[in-house]
């Protein structure tokens, strides 16, 4: 069964830092796709970057950069030059299947990024 | 092009009672998965629906129903409301056709408290 574990609840980094949050997942399909979403206190979930399971590349996005280590079944979200704006939990998420399935996704439990002034 | 938007943003009810909750997906996406977030159960996942077909479901009580519309909008319903209903309630949209490079955009959420 698949499943997203984030073994971070709360973290605190001083703003201008880089800083990376972690994620491991677990899944025997082949076929799967790696999501970072942000949650400001507002409540809505934004989303960050993808990762495909067949890419060779890590994805980037602006300061955001996916850093996959497929063999470790790992996909940690790494933020550079932190800003105050950062402040939010951040999800991990996963959806197996191939092309035309219907699979759904899962997160993990989160983690708390406070940036410090 | 507008994001995915959801009815109403704030709820109070009082246990016993039932609520519709109503999401309009982003023009083109067929596809809409409706969450529920509490401080203790995290995100999980109610249900999806595609083409006005729920698609996948999660693991929650019936009184938890949903449904689709042909403009691709869902509403969500919760039936004899109970002290735990109390969640953030997030519904998400997308193309529904990609597998897993499928990705999900949010809406801003609906805030139900049952006292």
């Amino acid at each position: 069964a698949q499943k997203i574990t984030q073994t971070q609840p709360g973290m605190f980094v001083q703003e201008k830092e880089a800083v990376t949050l972690d994620c491991t997942y677990d899944t025997s399909d082949p076929s799967y796709g790696l999501f970072w979403y942000k949650q400001p206190s507002s409540g809505e979930m934004i989303f960050l970057i993808y990762q495909g399971s067949y890419d060779q590349q890590n994805a980037t996005e602006g300061r955001y950069s996916l850093n996959f280590q497929k063999a470790r079944k790992s996909a940690n979200l790494v933020i550079s030059a932190s800003q105050l704006g950062d402040s939010a939990m951040y999800f991990c998420a996963m959806r197996e299947g191939g092309y035309s399935s219907a699979s759904k996704i899962i997160f993990g439990s989160g983690t708390r990024l406070s940036i410090r002034p | 092009k507008a994001g995915v938007t959801q009815t109403p943003r704030y709820l109070i009810k009082t246990r016993g009672q039932q609520v519709t909750l109503s999401c309009s997906p982003i023009s083109g996406h067929r596809s809409v998965s409706w969450y529920q977030q509490t401080p203790g159960q995290g995100l999980q996942f109610l249900f999806e629906y595609f083409s006005e077909t729920q698609r996948n479901k999660g693991n929650f009580p019936g009184r938890f129903s949903g449904r689709q519309f042909s403009n691709s909008r869902s509403e969500m319903n919760v039936s004899t409301l109970e002290l735990g209903d109390s969640a953030l309630y997030l519904c998400a949209s997308s193309l529904g056709v990609a597998g897993h490079q499928e990705t999900q955009y949010f809406g801003p959420g609906t805030r139900l408290l049952v006292l």
